[in-house]
Order: C-alpha cells, then structure tokens, then sequence
C-alpha cells in the first residue's frame, strides 16, 4: 500500500524560504519510472503543478517557478524535500505530494499540508 | 507559456450523462499527454479516476470513463449520482522541459 505524507511549517513569513518534507511507504524512489510531484492549491483555487523527481535524479519544474524550487530526494529515508524560495502570500495554500509513474499516473496523493504565508 | 482549458462549470440531473474536456494550448490532445483525471470535492485531497486517457485506477467507479474526443482529452460520466458533485481536474504530461500542468478545473453540480 502506498502512502504519502506532507510535514512542514504551518506559518512563513513574507520573503523566507519554505521547506517542505514528503515521507513515502510502498515504493521505492530507486524503481525505474517511478517520480514524486508535488503540486499546491491556494484557497478556492485550482491545482498547480510545481515540480517533479524521478528514481534517475531528473528533475522537472513548472515554467513559472523554477527559479524558486529545488527538489532533492533521500532514497534511504524515503523522502522528498522541496524548497520554495522568497515566499509571498500569494503562495499560500495547501501543498500536496504525490506518487507518479508514465504507467500508473499521479495515482496516489499526500493528504496535504497547509501553509500560510504573512508576516 | 502552454495552458490547459476546462469547461468553468457545468450541469448534469441525475441519472444523466456529462462529458468533460480538457483542451492544450500547444495543439491536439493526443494519447502522448498520458491525460489524468481527478475528482475534488470540499475539503479533501483529489482522488485519482483515469490515467494515460483511458485507463481507470481499480478504485474508479465504471460510471467514469476516459477518452480523446475532437482533439480534447474527455471524461465522460453515465448514470451519473449526487456523490458526483465536484471538481474535476485534468492532468498532461509534456516531457521535456514544462513538464505537466493541470487544467484549470470544471465544477461538477448535480441538479
């Protein structure tokens, strides 16, 4: 069974740095094809794709931030870190990961992690 | 920069049938964009109904079914119920350097 979990401040302030932990069971990020993603939804918005990091190290990232994301995986821990850096307001919402293969899709998702960005 | 185009809203009575689409910006939806489909409703976390166009997860109820229609990627709802109310987003995989992006999401209402 896989499961996901997102761990991270609850609060940043306007211009710091956001770090955000996704924890995983039943998989490993060493299997070939297998990424995790991470995608936010602001308040009554809609889903926005951030980032992704595949079993290889390839990395890929949303257009519109990929100044401000690094993504780095821990296979030993089975973890997935995700920085976002000089947070906005508009940057708040609720943060998810999520297992994804080409094969199965993004099947499998974090409960999320809520962040709020105001000094 | 590539956006994908849902329908804002839409309407189904019960029992009803509704079709979903979700168009690119860079052209035809093919089978190539491996199109996900996710359903939110309030407060909870989107749950995963069709992946690579086609194919529903083993959880997916047979009501839901995925396909490319008119150049769009669709998702078609039959016998459609209430518990249907909700968002659905779709999902493409461009490879290469944009990686995926979501639509913007339809509101499903059932009335």
């Amino acid at each position: 069974q896989i499961t996901l979990k997102e761990s991270g401040p609850a609060l940043v302030e306007p211009t710091q740095t956001l770090t955000l932990t996704c924890t995983f069971s039943g998989f490993s990020l060493s299997t070939s094809g297998v990424g995790v993603g991470w995608i936010r939804q602001p308040p009554g918005k809609a889903l926005d794709w951030l980032t992704v990091i595949y079993w290889d190290d390839d990395k890929r990232f949303s257009p519109s931030l990929k100044s401000r994301l690094t993504i780095t995986k821990d296979t030993s821990r089975n973890q997935v870190v995700l920085t976002m850096t000089n947070m906005d307001p508009v940057d708040t919402g609720t943060y998810y990961c999520g297992h994804w293969t080409l094969s199965d899709g993004l099947d499998v998702w974090g409960q999320g992690t809520r962040v709020t960005v105001s000094s | 920069q590539t956006v994908v185009t849902q329908e804002p809203s839409l309407t189904v009575s019960p029992g009803g049938t509704v079709t979903l689409t979700c168009a690119s910006s860079t052209g035809p939806v093919t089978s190539a964009f491996h199109a996900n489909w996710f359903q939110q409703k309030p407060g909870q976390t989107p749950w995963a109904l069709i992946y690579s166009t086609t194919n529903r997860h083993s959880w997916t109820p047979a009501r839901f079914s995925g396909s490319l229609l008119g150049g769009k990627a669709a998702l078609t709802l039959s016998g459609v119920q209430p518990e249907d109310e909700a968002d659905y987003y779709c999902l493409f995989y461009y490879g290469g350097a944009q990686g995926m992006i979501f639509g913007g999401g339809t509101k499903l209402t059932v009335l």
